[in-house]
């Protein structure tokens, strides 16, 4: 059974960063690409970004390029999402999932606010 | 304008057929993209139910019932996700996506209430 877990989410002040895990199981994490999908409350679905199975590719949205970094490590069916100069704006939950978004984890909670 | 538009709300009766539609922003061609449909019901993560870009390229979720189903109206410009028989279970929020330029695109998603 595909699993994908996140952590890492929490509360942080506007500037301030934090670092979020996606755990995956249930397939061979090193042949899929991943992405990081956020949802703000109340609203709708936003792409975030996007890695390839090998890291060799990476794309982000427009919103958080500069600021976000998005990492893996295939060998513990880790990835990361390394949010830095956190916005009001970023708070949301982050949904990890695979693919073109087939199979999605249960998110966490990023709340930005002094 | 957005990339792809949906309807805010649809409403229908249980037994009922519902035509969702994505509409492409002039300029961007339905022909040439797979369109990726999702279903989210409150407080749980969306749902993959269904991608469609012909009836040669198409592929269900795991586990969608086959009353969900994908397809284009070219004129339009549109994806179509249409749900036959609809059910109360079916009452939630769905988004389509494309990959486009780079980066994933969702729809503004559109509110299904089964009355």
């Amino acid at each position: 059974e595909v699993q994908l877990v996140e952590s890492g989410g929490g509360l942080v002040q506007p500037g301030g960063s934090l670092r979020l895990s996606c755990a995956a199981s249930g397939f061979t994490f090193s042949s899929y690409s991943m992405n990081w999908v956020r949802q703000a409350p109340g609203e709708g679905l936003e792409w975030v970004s996007y890695i390839s199975s090998g890291s060799s590719t990476i794309y982000y949205a427009d919103s958080v390029k500069g600021r976000f970094t998005i990492s893996r490590d295939n060998a513990k069916n880790l990835m990361y999402l390394q949010m830095n100069s956190l916005r009001a704006e970023d708070t949301a939950v982050y949904y990890c999932t695979r693919e073109a978004s087939d199979y999605w984890g249960q998110g966490t909670l990023v709340t930005v606010s002094s | 304008q957005a990339v792809l538009t949906q309807p805010s709300s649809l409403s229908a009766s249980p037994g009922a057929s519902a035509s969702l539609t994505c509409t492409l922003r002039s300029g961007i061609n339905v022909g040439t993209y797979r369109i990726y449909w999702y279903q989210q019901k409150p407080g749980s993560p969306p749902q993959y139910l269904l991608r469609y870009k012909s009836d040669s390229d198409k592929q269900q979720g795991s586990g969608v019932p086959s009353r969900f189903s994908g397809s284009k109206d070219a004129s339009a410009n549109a994806g179509i996700l249409l749900i036959s028989g609809l059910q109360s279970e079916d009452e939630a929020d769905y988004y389509c996506m494309i990959w486009h330029s780079s980066a994933y695109v969702f729809g503004t998603g559109t509110k299904v209430t089964v009355l």
